[in-house]
């Protein structure tokens, strides 16, 4: 079956604009997550989201937010964009009946 | 007490050796330890993963070794082969409401990498 597709794959992005990402899941998977990888930080819980709800959110800003639509796709947006948001964005999914998380290949993000 | 500490930052094996990566946690409602192999330009890929109700899980080259008592667990990669460079990562994490694995607690990777 296909995996989780993460698009697009590379953003370059001008300070203080907004982006948003998309991650569509593996048929069937209701619970999606995104994660932030930096070389400094390591990866990252922004939040996850269960059939359209946000059940856990990470400790970031209020410029990242996300949704998930009645499809499990998911979006995540991140508004006045800083260097610091330079990184690689990384969606997973999963479904109670699997064990563990399949991850996508991210959306790198370069803000310049 | 969300951490997962993990070391060695970086190993370097030679071909045929074993690769010994080690991760250990504070909290005691973690309650699904998964690894994960990371290749440049991929997404972290699901390699192994334990319940702490087990002190040992092997998949072909893999094991994982837990220690309940001490908190800590490890990954050992048997007859490490070149293609098993990669970066990998211990994670861990509980279930809300048994329905889906919650939040990912990662470790902060260790970069493998075996000579030929």
């Amino acid at each position: 079956k296909a995996g989780v597709t993460q698009t697009p794959r590379y953003l370059i992005k001008t300070r203080g604009q907004q982006v948003t990402l998309s991650c569509s899941p593996i048929s069937g998977h209701r619970s999606v997550s995104w994660y932030q990888q930096t070389p400094g930080q390591g990866l990252q819980f922004l939040f996850e989201y269960f059939s359209e709800t946000q059940r856990n959110k990470g400790n970031f800003p209020g410029r990242f937010s996300g949704r998930q639509f009645s499809n499990s796709r998911s979006e995540m947006n991140v508004s006045t964009l800083e260097l610091g948001d330079s990184a690689l964005y990384l969606c997973a999914s999963s479904s109670p009946s699997e064990h563990g998380y399949t991850f996508g290949s991210g959306t790198r993000l370069t803000v310049v | 007490q969300q951490q997962v500490k993990q070391s060695p930052q970086s190993l370097i094996v030679q071909k045929g050796g074993i690769s010994i990566i080690n991760c250990a946690y504070e909290n005691t409602a973690f309650d699904y330890f998964p690894w994960y192999q990371q290749f440049p330009g991929k997404g972290p890929a699901l390699l192994i993963a334990i319940r702490p109700d087990v002190s040992e899980k092997k998949e072909g080259r893999f094991t994982i070794s837990f220690n309940k008592s001490a908190k800590q667990f490890s990954l050992h990669i048997m007859d490490s082969q070149p293609g098993d460079s990669a970066t990998y990562f211990c994670a861990a994490t509980s279930r809300p409401g048994g329905t889906s694995y919650g939040k990912l607690t990662f470790g902060q990777g260790t970069i493998l990498t075996v000579h030929p």
